[in-house]
């Protein structure tokens, strides 16, 4: 059966700093693997995808992710945090085959002035 | 874009009443979804519908029900509500591999 691990459920970072909110799967098939993030008070929105082809994606707001297979990891980045990050960051994987997600627990990112 | 919408943000039930969470999507997507979302649980899948009329169960899909009778709308039903089903409902749609689309979230309590 699929499995999401988001290990970290709350992550302080300062403005400026580096930041990696991890991401690990679980599944015996070929995967899909996405980050979401949730503003508060608001619904998730797809923060990057990865589906195939190259494994590092990037989203337009300075995120990436890079897509490991021997580490079954799927992890978030981002070199310099702002303010406006602050939210909650969920993990999905998706089987091939199949459209349905299994989401992580969530992250929450607090950006710290 | 794509625009999911809740009928409510914020909904207080009394324990046994029938409620109905309501989700119309507009651009004809075959697939929907609905979760719930709890602390420290994250998103769990209720159930979910490939198309019109069809459904499937998820992984909690106790104590709830679906309805698809138009592609663009997916309504969930708690047929006798109790506290344990208080919880932020989201809605979701998506075509083909695109990602989901959620709705902002029906904030549901139970009394």
């Amino acid at each position: 059966a699929q499995s999401v691990t988001q290990l970290d459920s709350q992550v302080p970072v300062f403005e400026e700093a580096p930041v990696e909110l991890r991401c690990n799967y679980s599944s015996s098939v070929s995967v899909y693997l996405f980050w979401y993030v949730q503003y508060p008070n608001q619904g998730l929105q797809l923060l990057l995808k990865y589906l195939s082809g190259s494994t590092l994606v990037e989203s337009i707001n300075g995120f990436e992710a890079e897509f490991n297979k021997s580490q079954t990891s799927f992890h978030l980045r981002k070199p310099s945090v702002h303010i406006s990050d602050t939210a909650e960051y969920f993990c999905a994987v998706s089987s091939s085959g199949t459209y349905k997600y299994i989401f992580g627990t969530g992250t929450r990112l607090k950006v710290l002035a | 874009d794509v625009k999911v919408t809740q009928s409510s943000r914020y909904l207080v039930k009394r324990t046994g009443e029938k409620v109905f969470l309501e989700c119309v999507q507009d651009m004809d997507h075959e697939n929907m979804f609905w979760y719930r979302q709890d602390p420290g649980l994250g998103l769990r899948l209720i159930y979910f519908s490939y198309d019109v009329k069809m459904k499937e169960k998820g992984d909690i899909p106790e104590g709830y029900s679906v309805s698809r009778e138009k592609k663009e709308r997916f309504s969930l039903i708690l047929e006798s509500a109790s506290t344990n089903q208080t919880s932020m409902y989201l809605c979701a749609s998506s075509h083909g591999l695109s990602g989901y689309t959620f709705g902002s979230g029906t904030r549901l309590t139970v009394v």
